[in-house]
């Protein structure tokens, strides 16, 4: 069964940092494009990063480029968001989520997401 | 990066087709066939419908349909049933390599 599942979500202060993980199974991890994307609490979805099969390409959100970094380790299979200088405005849930075809930049169409976690940036 | 425009709510009563629009630029939905739609019910994670603007994945029944003409694409759904009722969000590849979502659509099925 392909799954993905998410840990590291906290309670941080504004100004702080937190990194998320995602460990993936049933498929070949190496072969799939991957992306996190956040849910405010009551808000709609907003896409905040992608990363190519490889790792080589990583793509950023306006909203978070320089403050957030996306990495992969596909001799672990796990997927990983470092989040810096955290606002307030980043409290969310964060998914992880697979591209749905194994091409090396297809992290925008997202076929298997993780159940999140969450992310709350309060003092 | 701005959203891409969706109708807040749409209402269908089972049986009937419903149809919701999601407009962007020439910068994202008008200038790629890089258009999947996610249908998410409260407190679980969304679950991809369509991708690359009319392909269906396995599994998802074939009343879900998608579309695209110049920069508004558009997710039918055919015999309404009851399970259907969820947020309906569209998403699309940007110029600039990045993603961006819709506000989402609340269908209700009456």
């Amino acid at each position: 069964e392909v799954q993905l599942l998410e840990s590291g979500g906290d309670l941080v202060q504004p100004g702080g940092s937190l990194r998320l993980s995602c460990a993936a199974s049933g498929f070949t991890f190496s072969n799939y494009a991957m992306s996190w994307v956040r849910q405010a609490p009551g808000k709609g979805l907003e896409w905040v990063a992608g990363i190519s099969d490889s790792g080589a390409s990583k793509y950023y959100a306006d909203s978070v480029k320089g403050r957030f970094s996306i990495s992969r380790d596909n001799s672990k299979n796990t997927l990983s968001l470092q989040l810096d200088s955290l606002r307030a405005e980043d409290t969310a849930e964060y998914y992880c989520a697979k591209g749905v075809a194994p091409r090396a930049y297809h992290y925008y169409d997202m076929d298997v997401w993780g159940q999140g976690t969450t992310v709350t940036v309060s003092s | 990066q701005s959203a891409l425009t969706q109708p807040p709510s749409v209402s269908g009563s089972p049986g009937q087709s419903v149809t919701i629009s999601c407009t962007g630029t020439s910068s994202d939905v008008g200038g790629y066939d890089r258009v999947s739609w996610y249908q998410q019910t409260p407190g679980t994670a969304p679950k991809l419908m369509i991708y690359d603007v009319t392909n269906r994945p396995s599994g998802v029944p074939g009343r879900f349909s998608g579309s695209k003409s110049g920069n508004t694409a558009s997710l039918t759904i055919s015999g309404l049933q009851v399970e259907d009722e969820a947020d309906y969000y569209c998403c699309s590849y940007t110029r600039t390599s990045t993603v961006v979502f819709g506000g989402g659509t609340k269908l209700t099925v009456l």
